[in-house]
């Protein structure tokens, strides 16, 4: 069935260094890939999305890239913040308007 | 503008007893979802609505779970009765409209644990 596969599922970096968290999908046909934001305790909150007809987008610290072909998509965070520890959610849009949602990357950042 | 607000935000049970779930979306969004989250895990969509309408509710277990949202607006989602493997966060999400493209706000979740 459709799926969302989210690597890796917990991530340390050191803080001001770059952080990457890498998803997979299965459709071909999807054609939007958010990602959320969840920190502990709270509700998963939209940070960045990217639609298929475009490769990369960028919101200051925070950048999505897109291959449509490999299936797969990015996430990439640069100069990270202690603010930035919480867990990152992958999505994928399927044919029949639902989110797939990834396991989840727990994102640590040592002071 | 407010949130997404949900309520009870924590709820302890037992085994085999009746729980109810509220959520009010954000005026004016047309789409709401209802979703399970277990820990460490991403959230699994049980149910969507456009309006009053149950577009989605494939993911539903409905030998225990229901959910309405009659007017369009408000929904509550019922479990009947409670199992143990039903203790997890309850989210409810809306979206000013359907489809999956579209940022869903979040409320906080009722986190539920079935004793």
């Amino acid at each position: 069935g459709e799926n969302v596969e989210q690597h890796p599922s917990t991530l340390s970096v050191q803080e001001g260094d770059s952080a990457v968290i890498k998803c997979t999908y299965s459709d071909s046909a999807s054609n939007y890939f958010p990602w959320y934001k969840q920190e502990l305790g709270k509700r998963p909150q939209l940070i960045i999305d990217i639609r298929s007809n475009v490769g990369e987008k960028k919101d200051q610290r925070i950048a999505v890239t897109l291959n449509k072909t490999a299936k797969h998509f990015s996430l990439h965070i640069t100069e990270t913040q202690p603010e930035d520890s919480a867990v990152y959610f992958c999505a994928a849009e399927y044919s029949n308007y639902q989110l797939i949602w990834g396991a989840g990357t727990k994102l640590i950042i040592k002071p | 503008e407010a949130g997404v607000v949900q309520s009870p935000r924590y709820k302890i049970i037992e085994k085999k007893q009746p729980v109810a779930f509220w959520c009010n979306p954000i005026s004016g969004h047309n789409t709401l979802y209802w979703y399970l989250q277990n820990l460490g895990q991403g959230p699994e969509l049980l149910i969507r609505y456009e309006n009053e309408e149950a577009v989605d509710d494939s993911q539903l277990p409905k030998d225990r779970f229901s959910a309405e949202r009659l007017k369009g607006v408000d929904s509550t989602l019922k479990i009947q009765p409670a199992e143990l493997g039903d203790s997890a966060v309850y989210l409810c999400a809306s979206a000013p409209i359907g489809g999956g493209d579209n940022e869903q706000f979040f409320g906080p979740g009722t986190r539920l644990t079935v004793l």
